[in-house]
């Protein structure tokens, strides 16, 4: 298992577009999180799945953005109608309940960058 | 309200120098603190976290409740430690990480 793997690593788009980010966690983990990191800030919480049920959105999950993640392994995060201001990094974390200490372990990110 | 305060976005020491990176906290309960570690071209990884009380690469961290501080330290810098570190809390019964802005720590030769 080479670790979590986000795809695609960068994307570009028009503004107004809709994007699709794919999360692929470590094979055993249950937990899967995303974050958004702009530049010169830490990682902001986005929201949180425990197999395939979505435990926790962050007030900065507009209703533009949703998550899934339909058979508790991928998750895609989609932002509908995007704006310049949701250029950033998405960050995938996962994450195994099973483990101790439940350390979360980060994907590469997707830059995601809105012209 | 959960917050992180890391005070210095950057901070250059000298090969062979002590290290502190300085991490302030608010959390109305218990949290579990952590300290991320992002070298260059590298993903973000965990350095270490109060509860394990190790020594990661030669860095501790001491939790100060009174002072609601977890700053990190080293007491010889290496250039391998240049890197973007971020300070990191996770409440009570909560899986999210709360992050700082980070700090950038550069070791000159």
């Amino acid at each position: 298992d080479t670790g979590v793997s986000q795809d695609p690593r960068h994307k570009i788009t028009k503004r107004g577009q809709n994007v699709t980010f794919r999360c692929d966690p470590i094979s055993e983990h249950n937990r899967l999180y995303w974050y958004r990191q702009t530049l010169g800030q830490g990682p902001e919480f986005l929201t949180y799945f425990q197999n395939e049920a979505q435990l926790e959105k962050s007030r900065l999950l507009s209703d533009r953005f949703s998550a899934e993640r339909p058979k508790g392994s991928f998750s895609t995060l989609e932002i509908q109608r995007t704006e310049q201001g949701d250029s950033a990094m998405y960050l995938c974390a996962s994450s195994s309940i099973r483990r101790a200490g439940d350390e979360q372990y980060f994907g590469p990110g997707t830059r995601l960058t809105v012209t | 309200a959960q917050r992180v305060t890391q005070p210095e976005k950057l901070l250059s020491v000298f090969k062979g120098a002590p290290v502190e990176l300085k991490c302030n906290y608010s959390y109305s309960g218990s949290p579990e603190l952590f300290w991320y570690v992002q070298y260059s071209r590298q993903r973000l990884q965990l350095l270490l976290r109060h509860i394990s009380r190790e020594s990661i690469k030669g860095f501790t961290a001491d939790l100060n409740k009174g002072e609601t501080s977890f700053h990190l330290k080293k007491p010889f810098a290496q250039e391998e430690d240049s890197a973007m570190y971020y300070c990191a809390l996770s409440g009570q019964g909560a899986q999210k990480l709360v992050f700082g802005q980070g700090t950038r720590l550069t070791i000159n030769p």
